[in-house]
């Protein structure tokens, strides 16, 4: 069964810092791998979806990676501003699997 | 405009008092989910439907009721409410149950059983 780590569990930056967000996930057979954005109370927003035969995907500031071999993925968030604040959480199926392991998330504070 | 819509967002109710929540999606998406998010433990999947007419169940499906009449909704039953289902539930639908494509969310629904 997929099991997905999200390390750290919260992160303060100060505004206009670069970071990184940390996923590791144990079953290495995944289809793909989803970044999402949850603000307080809200739903969740998708942000980036890495397929199994891609390393990176990019979307604005985002650049998301992935090593299936190490079985982890980075969020890399630059220039950090303070609407980036939210809960970022990752979620991967495991082999066969048609369901999503999410990991707790990480949650986000940037100070201005 | 492509969206997971559910109803209600907010609801209280009390121990044993049928409810249900309804989820529909415009995008003609084949797999829809259900998933209660409760602090300290995440998101975790209650059911899942793979087309019309086809449903099984998740990690934590105890309590809980689904069907698949029409591909655009799925609706979540509870049928006698108790106050440990008090949590904030999601509807995700993605394009295929192959797995190789995107999850899309409603914006959650908080139940409240006193």
């Amino acid at each position: 069964k997929q099991e997905v780590t999200q390390i750290p569990a919260a992160l303060s930056v100060p505004e206009g810092e670069n970071l990184v967000l940390n996923c590791s996930f144990t079953d290495s057979a995944i289809y793909n791998l989803q970044w999402f954005r949850q603000d307080p109370g809200k739903g969740l927003t998708s942000l980036l979806l890495i397929q199994s035969s891609q390393r990176e995907q990019t979307s604005g500031r985002l650049n998301a990676s992935l090593d299936k071999s190490s079985g982890r993925s980075t969020l890399y968030i630059a220039a950090s501003q303070p609407g980036d604040s939210a809960t970022y959480l990752c979620a991967a199926p495991g082999a066969g699997s048609y369901q999503l392991t999410f990991g707790k998330g990480t949650k986000l504070s940037v100070i201005p | 405009e492509a969206q997971v819509t559910q109803n209600p967002r907010y609801l209280i109710t009390v121990t044993g008092k049928k409810l249900t929540v309804t989820c529909s999606q415009n995008m003609n998406h084949e797999y829809m989910s259900w998933y209660r998010q409760d602090p300290g433990l995440g998101l975790r999947q209650i059911y899942y439907s793979m087309n019309v007419e086809v449903t099984d169940k998740g990690d934590v499906p105890e309590g809980y009721k689904v069907s698949r009449k029409e591909k655009r909704n799925f609706p979540l039953i509870l049928e006698s409410p108790s106050p440990n289902q008090t949590s904030l539930y999601f509807c995700a639908s993605s394009l295929s149950w192959r797995g190789h494509t995107e999850a899309f969310f409603g914006q959650g629904t908080r139940l409240t059983v006193v």
